[in-house]
């Protein structure tokens, strides 16, 4: 991976339940963010998260950034069907361009 | 949605043929770029634009050409395609100050 690792690939959960998601970099970065992409569609940006910040919330999203051990994580509450996608870090280490992880695929049963 | 759009949608050719992928946004953003992601698989960046008459190589190298000539339109040449070109390509933009990079629908090329 270009810029590090993101954890685990894939996830099947239940509807209701939540959903972690992990992603770990390598470089230092000027922010992290979090991207949703639909099978076969573009991606949408979901929530970022500064490197002097340790934690951010979205409605059901938490976002955590450890910069010590370079690694954040992303918490979907209560999920529903609806949030089955592949989900994708992405770091911003300045000359404004982004690099992304693997992604983790998350489907989520009814 | 953003108002970032990518034609065609999906794109089958043979091999030796020249391509342009089109890809425009109406939000007036001066920062766009080209994506390439295998299925399953990461983004690799393999163009970037800052503003009119700049273009840049990105991260992953590409056979592919680019320019921008308006702000608004960033289209994406391949002189002659081959099977290896194969791939999803994403194009997005962002307006600077702000981080956040809006993209579109993407371009799903096969070549055979």
């Amino acid at each position: 991976s270009q810029q590090g690792e993101e954890d685990p690939q894939a996830l099947s959960i239940q509807e209701g339940e939540n959903a972690t998601m992990n992603c770990s970099y390598k470089t230092s970065i000027n922010n992290l963010q979090w991207y949703r992409q639909n099978s076969g569609r573009g991606l949408v940006h979901l929530i970022l998260i500064r490197s002097n910040e340790r934690e951010k919330h979205s409605g059901r999203l938490r976002v955590t950034l450890d910069t010590s051990k370079k690694s954040s994580s992303l918490l979907i509450t209560a999920s529903r069907a609806a949030d089955t996608a592949s989900y994708f870090c992405a770091t911003d280490r300045g000359f404004h361009r982004l690099v992304f992880g693997a992604g983790t695929i998350l489907r989520v049963k009814s | 949605e953003a108002d970032i759009y990518q034609t065609p949608r999906y794109l089958v050719i043979g091999t030796g043929k020249k391509i342009t992928l089109e890809c425009s946004q109406t939000m007036g953003h001066d920062k766009m770029y080209w994506y390439q992601q295998d299925p399953g698989m990461e983004l690799h960046l393999i163009h970037y634009s800052y503003g009119v008459n700049s273009t840049e190589k990105g991260d992953l190298s590409s056979e592919s050409t680019v320019s921008r000539i308006r702000t608004e339109h960033f289209p994406l040449t391949l002189e002659s395609a081959r099977p290896s070109h194969t791939s999803q390509y994403l194009c997005a933009s962002r307006v600077s100050p702000e981080e956040t990079q809006y993209f579109g629908p993407g371009t799903r090329l096969l070549v055979l």
